[in-house]
């Protein structure tokens, strides 16, 4: 079975900060990673994705993300956050296609 | 090109009382899943469909049911609602099943209340 742990329930910060949103997952087999964006009363949009291969992803709106097996992580990371970027954001492994496991969010608040 | 529609996006039901929610995926696309969000946490796997046919189901009661249209559009039904059903119906769009790489595309849910 599947699970994944987002760390922090919440996340303050102010403009031009970098920021780290923590995940950790559990798999038995093979792990295919994924962070989503979520915007107020919207659906969920795909920031990056962990196939395999380099284990640090860069993804949309400057997020990268670094999976780490022995630590079974995958930390989603912005140099320098915007007020645009304050939204929910969710750490997700899929076991095949369509059927993700999700964690329970962060909930990212930029502040000026 | 559309992206993924989901109808209605509002919805206050009574408890006891069906519901019906309806999702067209992507222009192409031939699998659509669905997933239960509540308040305050993640999305959960519902169903998944794939040419019509169920490819996976949730932890979820027989009160919940889907099924999807030859033209890939799918509805989710809620029977005997219950006030724990309030949630954020979210429909995702996937060209195909079976490979974990695939992208999901959502649409932007539909928020059932039930009072």
């Amino acid at each position: 079975a599947q699970s994944v742990t987002q760390l922090d329930s919440q996340v303050p910060v102010f403009e031009e900060a970098p920021v780290e949103l923590r995940c950790n997952y559990s798999s038995s087999v093979s792990v295919y990673l994924f962070w989503y964006v979520q915007y107020p009363n919207q659906g969920l949009q795909l920031l990056l994705k962990y196939l395999s291969g380099s284990t640090l992803v860069k993804g949309i709106n400057g997020f990268e993300a670094e999976f780490n097996k022995s630590q079974t992580s995958f930390h989603l990371r912005k140099p320098s956050v915007h007020i645009s970027d304050t939204a929910e954001y969710f750490c997700a492994v899929n076991t095949n296609a369509g059927k993700s496991t999700f964690g329970d969010g962060t909930t990212l608040t930029v502040k000026p | 090109d559309a992206g993924v529609t989901q109808s209605p996006t509002h919805l206050i039901k009574t408890r006891g009382q069906q519901v019906t929610l309806r999702c067209s995926p992507i222009s192409g696309h031939k699998s659509v899943s669905w997933y239960q969000q509540v308040l305050g946490q993640g999305p959960q796997f519902i169903f998944q469909y794939y040419e019509k046919e169920e490819r996976g189901r949730g932890n979820f009661p027989d009160r919940f049911s889907a099924r999807q249209f030859p033209n890939y559009s799918s509805e989710l039904n809620v029977n005997a609602l219950l006030l724990g059903d309030s949630a954020l119906y979210l429909c995702a769009s996937l060209p195909r099943t079976g490979d974990p790489n695939t992208e999901a595309f959502f649409g932007q849910g539909t928020r059932l209340t039930v009072v």
